[in-house]
């Protein structure tokens, strides 16, 4: 069954903490991306990687840090920086010659 | 900057009739529109796209058409039914640093 797969659903956590939202892929795929979707918005690009042990900030970087140690790993932590951390989180990959890009289902973070 | 719009945030069709939904982008090196369609609680999903070098694409009810002098582009659903109620998201892509969504639209499909 392949896909991305982001765990958990739904993450409460309190403010101050830092937390980790999990993406996996069995596509293959090079390239992975962290998207933050807020209400009745658009998707802002956090960060992506086009390869392992590689990865480039996007429109709306600071508060977040990435790791890209294997292919099919790439875990987003919103730290405490992060002065509106409470949305929608979705990650994204792609092959690496290719625009086109698949979707996971979400992790929705609220933060109090 | 950079940025795509998206018109109409809401749109709500009779079940039969045709929607269509508007972006205009402003990035002249963007090659790549594609077009998502996102359920309550779920992820986008690909439904088709273009490339700059084509001006209209069809894929049984749905079909994309490209101006890009005018630097448009549109979704175009016929024969709507209920299933196609959701949140739709146009994207232009100039490289993989240049992603940029539109606001999106909320279709509704009247019974």
């Amino acid at each position: 069954d392949g896909g991305i797969t982001q765990s958990p659903k739904y993450l409460f956590r309190k403010e101050g903490q830092n937390v980790t939202l999990s993406c996996e892929q069995n596509l293959n795929h090079d390239a992975m991306y962290w998207y933050r979707q807020d209400p009745g918005q658009g998707l802002r690009l956090i960060y992506y990687s086009q390869i392992v042990n590689d990865f480039q900030k996007g429109d709306i970087a600071e508060g977040y840090s990435v790791s890209r140690e294997k292919k099919e790993s790439f875990p987003l932590t919103v730290t405490s920086a992060q002065k509106n951390p409470t949305a929608f989180y979705l990650c994204a990959s792609g092959a690496g010659d290719s625009y086109e890009q698949y979707f996971g289902p979400g992790t929705r973070l609220t933060v109090t | 900057g950079e940025n795509v719009e998206q018109h109409p945030s809401t749109l709500s069709v009779q079940e039969g009739d045709s929607a269509v939904i508007k972006c205009t982008y402003s990035d002249s090196a963007s090659n790549y529109f594609p077009w998502y369609k996102q359920e309550l609680g779920k992820g986008p999903q690909l439904i088709i796209d273009i490339r700059s070098n084509v001006g209209e694409k069809k894929d049984q009810r749905i079909a994309v058409t490209l101006n890009k002098t005018a630097k448009h582009f549109s979704l175009h659903i016929t024969e709507t039914q209920p299933e196609d109620s959701a949140v739709y998201f146009c994207a232009s892509y100039s490289s993989a640093s240049k992603i940029i969504f539109g606001s999106g639209t909320r279709l509704s499909i009247r019974p």
